[in-house]
């Protein structure tokens, strides 16, 4: 069974405080990993697709990066807006089915 | 990505009726949706794979007879939930998949999501 483990739980960080969301995974062949960007009261909001160790993708002030046993959001000068839950999530099988992790919820004050 | 809508976003109902949730892909044909259920600050659990033309899937512990799902095209999807109980209260969203700018491979794009509420 496919499993998925964020940290933190939540992060408070300074408007232009840089930081980093950690998904860490078991899985038996990865397929795919997700991020999300989920705001309150709404459906998650695609991010990113990592497929391989190595793999880096960015969009605006957020990179995601993938190793073997895990992935990380980096999250640069991050303003009030990036304010949200971040989830990750893996697929293994050919049926497209997520298995998500828990979340992190930045807040990021001004 | 696929542009998803969902109705209602929000719906109160007596304890013991029905009450059926759309989810609609508004510019992508959609062979394949999923329904999850997400709990109060829990993240997603998926209930079930709607197939187009066929039977859904359900995990393992969703009452397939509780939650009834009927995929008849491939724009929209339906979620009964069946003599709904306030344990039923959750936030259901549905997901298609769809291509993501230049990869080949599907991702899932979700609705906005229904709060359903149960007296």
């Amino acid at each position: 069974e496919d499993q998925v483990t964020q940290s933190p739980e939540a992060l408070r960080l300074q408007e232009g405080e840089s930081s980093s969301l950690n998904c860490s995974y078991t899985v038996s062949g990865l397929r795919g990993l997700f991020w999300y960007r989920q705001d309150p009261g709404k459906g998650p909001e695609f991010l990113f697709t990592l497929y391989s160790a190595g793999e880096e993708k960015e969009k605006e002030r957020l990179k995601a990066t993938l190793t073997k046993k895990e992935s990380f959001l980096h999250i640069t000068a991050p303003k009030p807006e990036d304010s949200a839950t971040y989830l990750c999530a893996v697929r293994s099988g050919n049926d497209y089915k997520l298995s998500f992790g828990a979340g992190t919820t930045v807040t990021v004050r001004a | 990505g696929a542009v998803v809508s969902q109705h209602p976003s929000w719906v109160i109902c007596k304890s013991g009726t029905s009450v059926k949730i759309e989810c609609r892909s508004l510019d992508f044909q959609a062979t394949t949706m999923f329904w999850y259920r997400q709990f109060p600050k829990q993240s997603l659990m998926l209930m079930a794979t709607s197939n187009e033309g066929s039977k859904a899937t359900y995990e393992q512990g969703v009452e397939k007879d509780k939650f009834l799902i009927n995929h008849a095209s491939l724009t929209l999807s339906t979620l009964t939930v069946t003599s709904a109980h306030p344990e039923d209260s959750s936030f259901y969203i549905c997901s298609v998949l769809g291509l993501a700018g230049e990869s080949s491979y599907n991702e899932q794009f979700f609705g906005p999501g229904t709060r359903l509420t149960v007296l």
